[in-house]
């Protein structure tokens, strides 16, 4: 088992739609949850991060963690052909030395007009 | 303000050949991280920093090494290239104030072994 899957996709969506994302996680005492994107060739930026269960919204981006459970989601509501990308959950793992993360292997997100 | 620089962007080498990757930082932050990224896997750990003069293996060491002469520049260097060693790398640092903080990359440097 990966210590943080997500569903490779491609997670076709019609533009307007809402697109969920789902991450899930092995290490219970994980403290920090990252949501990147990245463009095909381009390098992954930074989109959301959570750390408390819950929702957080930013924009037409909405992270919701569930500890508990072990998962952590990305809603992008009002979906448009410029949020085609694939993107990164990252997860800071208590167990994890200094402050690295630990990725998931991306989610692809085709969104069509 | 550049952010994190990699360098060189592109490469091409031949088996046995070797090659430095260079990263530099103007963000002052303490920890810089190279990654390899290939299809379908996701962002895995090669070394990290977490201060000047300190380095750590990450998930995938072998065949590299690194070195931290300084707070701003954080190199990977490939001894003997082998063609396993195809793929785009990612420098990126983190700020070391609080468990809550993000990495920042660089633009990746794509590099690939014949």
């Amino acid at each position: 088992q990966k210590e943080v899957e997500q569903n490779s996709g491609p997670l076709s969506v019609p533009e307007g739609a809402i697109a969920s994302l789902n991450c899930t996680y092995s290490d219970r005492g994980s403290q920090s949850f990252f949501w990147y994107r990245q463009y095909s060739g381009k390098s992954p930026e930074l989109i959301m991060s959570i750390y408390s269960n819950g929702d957080k919204e930013d924009g037409r981006f909405t992270a919701q963690l569930n500890k508990a459970s072990q998962y952590v989601s990305l809603l992008i509501r009002d979906s448009q052909p410029s949020d085609s990308a694939t993107y990164l959950c990252a997860v800071k793992m208590i167990k994890a030395a200094g402050n690295k993360l630990t990725f998931g292997g991306g989610t692809r997100v085709l969104v069509k007009p | 303000n550049a952010g994190v620089t990699q360098t060189p962007k592109f490469q091409v080498l031949k088996t046995g050949q070797s090659m430095t990757l260079q990263c530099a930082q103007d963000m002052n932050h303490n920890s810089m991280y190279w990654y390899r990224q290939d299809p379908g896997m996701g962002l895995r750990l090669i070394y990290y920093s977490a201060s000047e003069g300190t380095t750590d293996k990450g998930e995938v060491p072998n065949g590299y090494n690194v070195s931290r002469l300084n707070k701003r520049e954080f190199s990977l260097r490939l001894e003997s290239a082998a063609p396993s060693q195809t793929s785009v790398y990612f420098c990126a640092t983190h700020l070391d104030r609080g468990l809550n903080q993000p990495q920042h990359f660089g633009d990746g440097t794509r590099l690939s072994i014949l």
